[in-house]
């Protein structure tokens, strides 16, 4: 099956500083990825779909100006949480479909804010 | 996001039964559904699909089941084994590219 591969897989941060999480399709092109957050025993929330070479689309109640997207190249998406708090503390997953159908994940990144 | 956010069921099954993990979706236009087996700290990994035109697909070990009149997934995994304990999710196409994620359900296994 096709790769996504996500990174970091964990990172912490002082509250106040910025993250960046890479998502990158290894062997296909993704002109669209999808970002996702997950707290613990929950499902899967999207937050935001990454299209390339424009803006991205956020879900409702997703605040823009704090998780940033940037979706360069068919092959890379990152996700900037800036000015993290401890309430940003989440699992964050990225996805990505090589065709009209199945979506991959990436392993996911831990993110610790302290 | 779209996706509820309910804390996991829990499905405890003894090793080499058989499991039967539900999911009711949202959209009655959703045409092409998938399952996911998450494992702690990792992302979801695709267990098998269904699409709308279908009622029952078979994989190995596995079986998803699709009643469209009732907006209902299920997933059965045959004989049980310690290496299926995971959360397992469904997940219905919405758009192109885009899924939204049931609120999952932890499968344990039992010795």
């Amino acid at each position: 099956g096709a790769v996504v591969s996500q990174h970091p897989s964990r990172v912490i941060c002082k509250s106040g500083t910025s993250v960046k999480i890479e998502c990158r399709s290894l062997d296909f092109q993704a002109t669209t990825m999808f970002w996702y957050r997950q707290f613990p025993k929950q499902s899967l929330m999207l937050m935001a779909t990454s299209n390339e070479g424009s803006k991205a689309t956020y879900e409702q109640g997703v605040e823009k100006d704090k998780f940033l997207i940037n979706h360069a190249s068919l092959t890379l998406s990152t996700l900037t949480v800036t000015s993290a708090h401890p309430e940003d503390s989440s699992f964050y997953i990225c996805s990505a479909s090589p065709e009209v159908a199945e979506a991959f994940f990436g392993q996911g990144t831990r993110l610790t804010v302290v | 996001g779209e996706s509820v956010g309910l804390h996991l069921p829990t499905l405890s099954v003894q090793e080499g039964d058989n499991s039967i993990i539900n999911c009711a979706y949202s959209n009655s236009a959703s045409d092409y559904f998938i399952w996911y087996k998450q494992e702690s700290g990792k992302g979801p990994q695709f267990i098998i699909d269904i699409r709308s035109n279908m009622d029952k697909r078979q994989g190995q070990r596995v079986t998803v089941l699709l009643n469209k009149t009732v907006k209902h997934l299920s997933l059965q995994i045959a004989a049980t084994q310690p290496g299926d304990s995971a959360v397992y999710f469904c997940a219905e196409k919405v758009g192109t590219y885009k899924y939204i994620f049931g609120t999952g359900t932890r499968l344990k296994v039992l010795a």
